[in-house]
């Protein structure tokens, strides 16, 4: 099974933007029908569905944060990356990278989170 | 879309069963089988227990199954054990909108 392991900076200034890459091992990101996607979790709060990336390169962004967010793949690397700009304190979440099974509907595995704190 | 419905807490003794629910509208959960449930202890991050309603991924004790019925999905844990506390949480995945909704969790006590 793939692994999933998240890097980026821990803290980012209001109004800036949000840069975090997933880095996937134990596997190619390109193989099979597979798609990619970032989820978040502010502290002592509930899950949130950010969007997905296919191995193709298309995505599909929650309505809620579409206008904010950007996510690409570079298979090189093995890597797929989240852009969340003009962030707020209540972006400040534990950010997850997970191996997303498309249509079925479900995440399988996760990566550990990163935490990312917006503040000045 | 909405988010999904879950209970805040549940609780049970151990050996006991627990039921959480996950409650939708007849337009997302009423209409897609597209449920997956995961369990996330504290600290770590989240894990794949249930898919497609009532699938268990490889590795997942048959201690805990999923169903269906209307707009209201449920996870069922049987013979509770101290390791099943932590927080649940149901999602959709809706083809329609093609995006996914979370429940708002449900913090499993184990007496």
């Amino acid at each position: 099974q793939v692994q999933l392991q998240e890097s980026g900076p821990g803290l980012v200034k209001p109004s800036q933007t949000l840069s975090l890459t997933c880095t996937v091992s134990g596997g190619s990101i390109s193989s099979g029908s597979y798609y990619w996607s970032w989820i978040r979790q502010p502290a002592g709060k509930g899950l949130e569905w950010i969007g997905r990336i296919y191995t193709s390169g298309s995505t599909n962004y929650n309505p809620s944060l579409k206008s904010r967010v950007t996510i690409s793949v570079d298979t090189s690397k093995n890597q797929f990356s989240l852009k969340l700009s003009s962030v707020t304190a209540a972006d400040t979440a534990v950010y997850y990278c997970a191996h997303d099974y498309g249509d079925y509907g479900w995440f399988d595995p996760w990566g550990q989170g990163t935490l990312v704190t917006v503040s000045s | 879309q909405s988010a999904l419905t879950q209970p805040p807490s549940v609780s049970g003794s151990p050996g006991q069963s627990v039921t959480i629910s996950c409650t939708g509208t007849s337009s997302d959960v009423g209409s897609y089988n597209r449920v997956s449930w995961y369990q996330q202890p504290p600290g770590t991050a989240p894990k794949l227990m249930i898919y497609e309603v009532s699938n268990r991924p490889s590795g997942v004790p048959d201690r805990f199954s999923g169903s269906k019925s209307g707009n209201t999905a449920s996870l069922t844990i049987s013979g509770l054990q101290a390791e099943d506390e932590a927080d649940y949480y149901c999602s959709l995945y809706t083809s329609s909108s093609t995006n996914v909704v979370f429940g708002g969790g449900t913090k499993l006590t184990v007496l």
